[in-house]
């Protein structure tokens, strides 16, 4: 089973901070990478699905990077809104369609 | 476009009754799948299934069985709960491997057993 590592596991910025963690995943056996927004006692809300090295995405203020040769992604959120706050999480498709994913990055964001 | 719907959306069970979570899509996907979530576990895949009358174990299938007879439909089915199933349980459906497209989550079960 394909392991999906992300750090740091929580974070608190105040608002207006630009902030960034990370994905780590064995760099074989990959064919997407998946990042979804999960709010408290809502459902995953997808941002980016990354396939080639050296992807960038961008949906507003976060924008994303993939290096597949060395097995990372960065998340990155630029000027941290209070409405941020929520678990990133990172998930590695390696087959048939089965996303595993990492245990999230937990962001808070005080006002 | 409902995309994903679960029901119920909350349930309590006693150990060892038997229950079925519905999941149902709308979008023509091939692939479904259900995780559970539990704390500091981040999501842990079930079941999947790549197309109708097609299923497959995930990393933690025991105590869990599915069927896929419609595109639709993907009903995960708990023959004789136990504490250890108390959890909060998603379905989700996408195109598949190959497409570039996320996939798409319900809103979620939040299942406690007795």
């Amino acid at each position: 089973i394909l392991n999906v590592e992300q750090s740091p596991q929580s974070l608190h910025v105040q608002e207006g901070d630009s902030t960034n963690f990370t994905c780590s995943f064995p760099s074989s056996n990959f064919y997407a990478l998946h990042w979804y927004r999960w709010e408290t006692a809502k459902s995953p809300e997808a941002l980016f699905v990354m396939t080639l090295n050296g992807d960038e995405k961008k949906k507003g203020r976060i924008s994303a990077t993939l290096n597949t040769k060395e097995g990372y992604s960065y998340l990155y959120i630029k000027g941290s809104q209070p409405e941020d706050s929520a678990t990133y999480l990172c998930a590695l498709d390696g087959s048939q369609g089965n996303l595993i994913f990492g245990k999230g990055t937990k962001l808070s964001v005080k006002p | 476009n409902a995309g994903v719907t679960q029901t119920p959306k909350f349930q309590v069970l006693k150990t060892g009754q038997s229950m079925t979570l519905q999941c149902a899509q709308d979008m023509n996907h091939e692939y479904m799948s259900w995780y559970r979530q539990d704390p500091g576990m981040g999501l842990r895949l079930i079941h999947y299934s790549v197309g109708a009358g097609i299923t497959d174990q995930g990393e933690v299938p025991n105590g869990y069985n599915v069927s896929r007879s419609t595109t639709e439909d993907f009903p995960l089915r708990l023959l004789s709960a136990a504490p250890s199933q108390t959890s909060v349980y998603f379905c989700a459906s996408g195109p598949g491997t190959g497409s570039n497209q996320p996939q798409h989550f319900g809103d979620g079960t939040r299942l406690s057993i007795l």
